[in-house]
C-alpha cells in the first residue's frame, strides 16, 4: 500500500514571500502520478499541479512549481510571490499508473498567508 | 456551470437513520469517485466507478456503506444505520477515462457535510 507523508501541519509565511511545502511517499510502483490539491476554507478542493514521474522535468503552473526526486520519493510544491488567495490546506495525493483510481492523500499543510 | 455538484450540502440525522448522498459528474466524464474527509485529514478513498461498473468496493469502510451508478451519469452514496462516527464531509469527484486521459486528473464537487447526532 502507498503512503503519503505531508510533514508540516500549519505554515506561515508574509505576502510575496516564496514557500514550500514538503511531501514525501512511499511506493514499490515505478509508474505514477503525483499531484498537489489546493482547499480553500469552507470551498471545494481544486487542483494545483500534476507530476507524471516517467517525466524528469519538473511541472511547472505559474507561480506554482514542484521539487520532483523520484530517487528520494519527494514530491515538494514551491509558491513564488505568494498572495492572500494562495490561503488554504494543500494536500499532497499519489496515484498508481495502473488500473488501481484512487487517490492517497497525506494529511495536509494549512498554508497561511500573513499581509 | 459544469463542474462535479453534490447535493445535499449539509445532512444532520440522528443514529441509526440511513442517508443517502447525490453526484452528480462533470458530463463527459465516464469515472466517478467518492471519498471521506474527517476533520484534519486528508481525503479517504472509499470506491469509483467506470461508466456504471463498480471497479472498486473493497475500500468501502463497510457493509453499511454502498454506492451506486445505474446509468452511469449520477452516483448515490447510501449509509445505512448511520452512527456518530461516520460523521465526515463525503467527497466526489469524476474524471475522463480512456487511453487519451492517462492522468485521469480528479476533479472535485463540494461535498455533502454529514453531522450524525
Amino acid at each position: 500500500a502507498q503512503t503519503v507523508t505531508q510533514s508540516q501541519p500549519e505554515m506561515s509565511v508574509q505576502e510575496a514571500e516564496t514557500v514550500t511545502l514538503s511531501c514525501t511517499y512511499d511506493t514499490s510502483e515505478n509508474n505514477y502520478y503525483l499531484f498537489w490539491y489546493k482547499q480553500p476554507p469552507s470551498r471545494q478542493m481544486i487542483l494545483v499541479i500534476r507530476q507524471e514521474a516517467y517525466k524528469q522535468q519538473n511541472a511547472t503552473e505559474n507561480r506554482f512549481s514542484v521539487n520532483f526526486q523520484k530517487a528520494a520519493k519527494s514530491f515538494s510544491l514551491k509558491i513564488s510571490d505568494s498572495q492572500l488567495g494562495d490561503t488554504a490546506m494543500y494536500f499532497c495525493a499519489f496515484r498508481p499508473g495502473g488500473g488501481a483510481d484512487g487517490l492517497t492523500f497525506g494529511k495536509g499543510t494549512h498554508l497561511i498567508i500573513q499581509p | 456551470d459544469t463542474g462535479v455538484s453534490q447535493d445535499p450540502r449539509h445532512k444532520i440525522t440522528k443514529r441509526g437513520q440511513n442517508v443517502t448522498f447525490r453526484c452528480d459528474p462533470i458530463s463527459e466524464h465516464n469515472r466517478l469517485y467518492w471519498y471521506r474527509q474527517t476533520l484534519g485529514q486528508g481525503p479517504e478513498f472509499l470506491t469509483y466507478f467506470q461508466n456504471e461498473a463498480q471497479l472498486e468496493k473493497s475500500r468501502l469502510l463497510s457493509d453499511r456503506f454502498s454506492a451506486e451508478r445505474p446509468k452511469g451519469s449520477f452516483s448515490t452514496l447510501e449509509i445505512q444505520r448511520t452512527e456518530q462516527g461516520d460523521s465526515a464531509m463525503y467527497l466526489c469527484a469524476s474524471s475522463p477515462g480512456g487511453r487519451n486521459f492517462p492522468l485521469r486528473e480528479q476533479f472535485f464537487g463540494p461535498g455533502t457535510r454529514l453531522t450524525v447526532l
